[in-house]
Order: C-alpha cells, then structure tokens, then sequence
C-alpha cells in the first residue's frame, strides 16, 4: 500500500518567514495529493490541493509544488503569520485504486509574533 | 456553507461498554468515511460507505465495529466493547464522488476509561 512520509515533525518560524513541509509517497500511482490544517482541537480542513498533471499550484500565500519523478511534494507558506500555527498534514491517493487517502504524521508548524 | 457535523463532541465510557457516533454529512454527498487520530498522530482511515454498504475498510476495522445510515442524514460508528486503545479523535467526512475532495466533520473525542 501506499506510504507517506513527512517533514519535519516540528517548524519554528518568525511571523514573516516562510515555510517547507516536505512529504514523499511511495506508490507511482498516487495522483492527488491534499494537504489539510488542522488546528488545536478543530477537524482537517483542506488548504489546497494538486494533482499529478500540474508541478505547481499557488492560492495566494500558500503553494504546492510536486515533482512526480522523485515521489515528493511540497507545502510552500509565504510571509506566515502567527494564525498560520497549526498542525499541517499531506496525503497522497490513487484515484485509479483506493479512493482513500494517505495521510502523514502531520507537522506543527509555530510561527512566533 | 455546508459542513459535516458530528455529535457527541466528547465521550467518556468504561472499557467494555458499547458506543455510538454520530455523524451528518453534507446533504447531497454520496460517500462517507470514518477516520480516527491516535492523540499526537496521524489521522488513520477505519472505513468508508457508499449505497448503504461497506466500499472499503482498514485493519483497523475489525467485527468490534460497525457503520450504519440509519436514516436519510445519519452515519453512525458502534464501537461494540470499547478497549483501552480505542480513545481517540474519531472524524466523520464526507464527499460527493470518490474523486472529490473530502471534507471533515469536528470530531467526536472518546475516552475509554
């Protein structure tokens, strides 16, 4: 089955900076990859997301980059601002198999005012 | 616009007991899911239903469980007899079509005792 693995576990930042979360996926038929904030005792929310046919795709502050060759996508935070804190987690799915989505270990992102 | 909710938000029980989780998706989408997180983890897929059936389930899904629609907008989790490792943060989510973005209730948290 498919395995997510994701980076860092834990990301300080200063209120302005930006920020990387990084994941790889193992199975080659992955094609949609989500990524969901999650803030303290709130549900997963879905920030954006990217399918294989595109490399990257920005909504304003944030971007998501894939390069399907090295299995690995990324999540790009501009200027972070303290509401950007949050617990960030990526997955990955085969649209062509299991509908179910790969989730990983998430990280928590903590942007300092 | 629409959101999943899911009720209770918190459940205590005594290991052994019997407990119910209810969820509402959104009204015109077709698949359900049941996913828990583990406090500090990562969220893990237990099931998903479509038509009144079970369409996929995990190894974590095994006979102490069972999903039901009662009716035209419930979508309930039974937990038979409740374990020690069975607390969590349970989420219900829901989406139109396989393909489509699901999106996440707000969590029932269970606290087996």
């Amino acid at each position: 089955g498919e395995n997510v693995e994701q980076h860092p576990s834990t990301l300080s930042v200063q209120e302005g900076d930006s920020a990387v979360i990084k994941c790889t996926y193992s199975d080659s038929a992955s094609n949609y990859f989500p990524w969901y904030k999650q803030e303290l005792g709130k549900r997963p929310q879905l920030i954006i997301d990217i399918r294989s046919n595109v490399g990257e795709k920005k909504d304003q502050r944030i971007a998501v980059t894939l390069n399907k060759t090295a299995k690995h996508f990324s999540l790009h935070i501009t200027e972070t601002q303290p509401e950007d804190s949050a617990v960030y987690f990526c997955a990955a799915r085969d649209s062509g198999g299991s509908y179910i989505p790969t989730f990983g270990r998430g990280t928590s992102l903590i942007v300092h005012p | 616009e629409p959101e999943v909710t899911q009720t209770p938000s918190h459940q205590v029980t005594q290991m052994g007991q019997e407990v119910i989780l209810r969820c509402v998706p959104i009204s015109n989408h077709l698949y359900f899911y049941w996913y828990r997180q583990i406090l500090g983890q990562k969220v893990e897929f237990l099931v998903s239903f479509y038509n009144n059936e079970i369409s996929e389930k995990s190894e974590i899904f095994d006979d102490q469980f069972s999903v039901e629609r009662p009716d035209g907008s419930n979508f309930t989790l039974k937990i038979r007899s409740t374990k020690l490792e069975d607390s969590a943060m349970y989420f219900c989510a829901s989406s139109k079509e396989t393909t489509d973005t699901q999106y996440f209730g707000p969590g029932t948290r269970l606290t087996v005792l």
